[in-house]
């Protein structure tokens, strides 16, 4: 059973502070992964992907992947009240599609 | 942009009954997924299908099952409903290939079973 491990939260910041979300895996040959945002009574929805090893930036959102360390990370800055959600860890393996969900951290962006 | 409906938001049932949610997608992606989300478990995979008639268990397809007779439209069906099932229920479809496989989320169905 493929497993995907996030930091448990609820994770409380400070507004303009980063946030860092984590995620562990278990399977050696994943390839893809994800990060979904979901805000409350909403369905996720992709901020980001990352398929190669290192750190990829999209505005205030940087993912980081460590394929060895089987560790992908996501980090927030200058975090906003709107950030506000559970954020959501997928992974994906083999040739079949399918993602392996974390059971999300609950973010709180205080102002 | 990728639009995935589905037939409910909110469906309220009595145990025993026959249980159909419907998921539509309009970007011809040739994969769909059914999942239940429920609180401190996270979202699990039911059954996805990558092709028209074609369908594969997730990992916890006992008491449901699917049917998918149009590429656009995906069905979960929970053949006698159990207050078990009692859960929000997410449809997501997916263009297979490469590094577009990202999954496109409907907005959900909450569904009690009473």
């Amino acid at each position: 059973q493929k497993e995907v491990e996030q930091n448990s939260g609820p994770l409380s910041v400070p507004e303009g502070a980063i946030a860092s979300l984590n995620c562990t895996y278990s399977d050696r040959g994943s390839q893809s992964f994800f990060w979904y945002r979901q805000y409350s009574g909403k369905s996720p929805e992709l901020i980001m992907s990352i398929y190669s090893n290192g750190d990829k930036e999209d505005g205030r959102f940087t993912a980081q992947l460590n394929k060895a360390s089987q560790y992908v990370s996501l980090l927030i800055r200058d975090s906003q009240p709107s950030d506000s959600a559970t954020y959501l860890c997928a992974v994906e393996g083999g040739s079949n599609y399918k993602l392996t969900f974390g059971k999300g951290t609950l973010l709180t962006v205080n102002p | 942009d990728v639009k995935v409906t589905q037939s409910s938001r909110y469906l309220v049932k009595r145990t025993g009954e026959k249980v159909f949610l419907e998921c539509v997608q309009d970007m011809d992606h040739e994969n769909m997924f059914w999942y239940r989300q429920d609180p401190g478990l996270g979202l699990r995979l039911i059954y996805f299908s990558y092709d028209v008639k074609m369908k594969e268990k997730g990992d916890i397809p006992e008491g449901y099952s699917v049917s998918r007779e149009k590429k656009e439209r995906f069905s979960l069906i929970l053949e006698s409903a159990s207050t078990n099932q009692t859960s929000m229920y997410l449809c997501a479809s997916a263009e297979p290939g490469g590094r577009t496989d990202t999954q496109y989320f409907g907005p959900g169905t909450r569904l009690t079973v009473l």
